[in-house]
């Protein structure tokens, strides 16, 4: 399978714990994308990468919240100290940038996090 | 006034039918995204669009950029089409500002 893929898919946690979710992009794409996604919500921006680079970083992630992709490759996102708003699909996305925009956007199935 | 609406809301269809799901904004874009979901699932990237007309198998995109306004058509539609369909557009000059509809869930019975 060559798309991309999240993991874990599913996460139930304790309040306070912290979690951590990986996304692999398609390998080519040097564009990754995480989104937040409640329910009967759309998804809402929390940053991208172009290559290892973070070049954006929505007001809606918290201190609380990082994200890392060292090698332009793989990325992952963390969250400390989890509260019970943070319940929601985490969507990972990758696309290849082509002169003019961001090209196709792919995402992976989600990683849905529960936090109790 | 939301800057991307989709309409219907709401869809429910009989096996066969011919299904269109429109979407309009009123912002630049230098993209368009339709894009489906599945109850409980991840998002499915069907179409990327900036002008014209694409076709994958029974689904057909379209966008007129001057009337700023997209369709999504699905021809002999089936009860595995059945899901959210969602409309976005990439802000122009912007590299990750997405604009979401709210989506159109679709129901196709047998």
């Amino acid at each position: 399978d060559t798309g991309v893929s999240q993991d874990p898919r599913h996460k139930i946690t304790k309040r306070g714990q912290n979690v951590t979710f990986r996304c692999d992009p398609i390998s080519e794409h040097n564009r990754l994308y995480w989104y937040r996604q409640t329910l009967g919500q759309g998804p809402e921006f929390l940053t991208y990468f172009q290559n290892e680079a973070q070049l954006e970083k929505s007001r809606l992630l918290s201190d609380r919240f990082s994200a890392e992709r060292p090698k332009g490759s793989f990325s992952t996102l963390e969250i400390q100290r989890t509260e019970q708003g943070d319940s929601a699909m985490y969507l990972c996305a990758s696309s290849q940038k082509t002169s003019g925009n961001t090209g196709e956007l792919f995402f992976g199935e989600g990683s849905r996090l529960t936090v109790l | 006034k939301n800057e991307v609406e989709q309409s219907p809301q709401n869809l429910t269809a009989q096996e066969g039918e011919f299904i269109t799901i429109n979407c309009s904004y009123s912002v630049g874009i230098s993209a368009l995204h339709w894009l489906q979901q599945h109850p409980g699932g991840g998002i499915v990237s069907l179409f990327m669009l900036s002008s014209g007309k694409k076709k994958h198998g029974r689904l057909i995109a379209t966008i007129n950029i001057q009337e700023k306004h997209s369709s999504l058509h699905i021809t002999a539609s089936h009860p595995r089409d059945s899901a959210v369909y969602i409309c976005a557009v990439l802000l122009m000059d912007s590299n990750y500002q997405l604009i979401w509809g709210a989506g159109t869930k679709l129901i196709i019975k047998p």
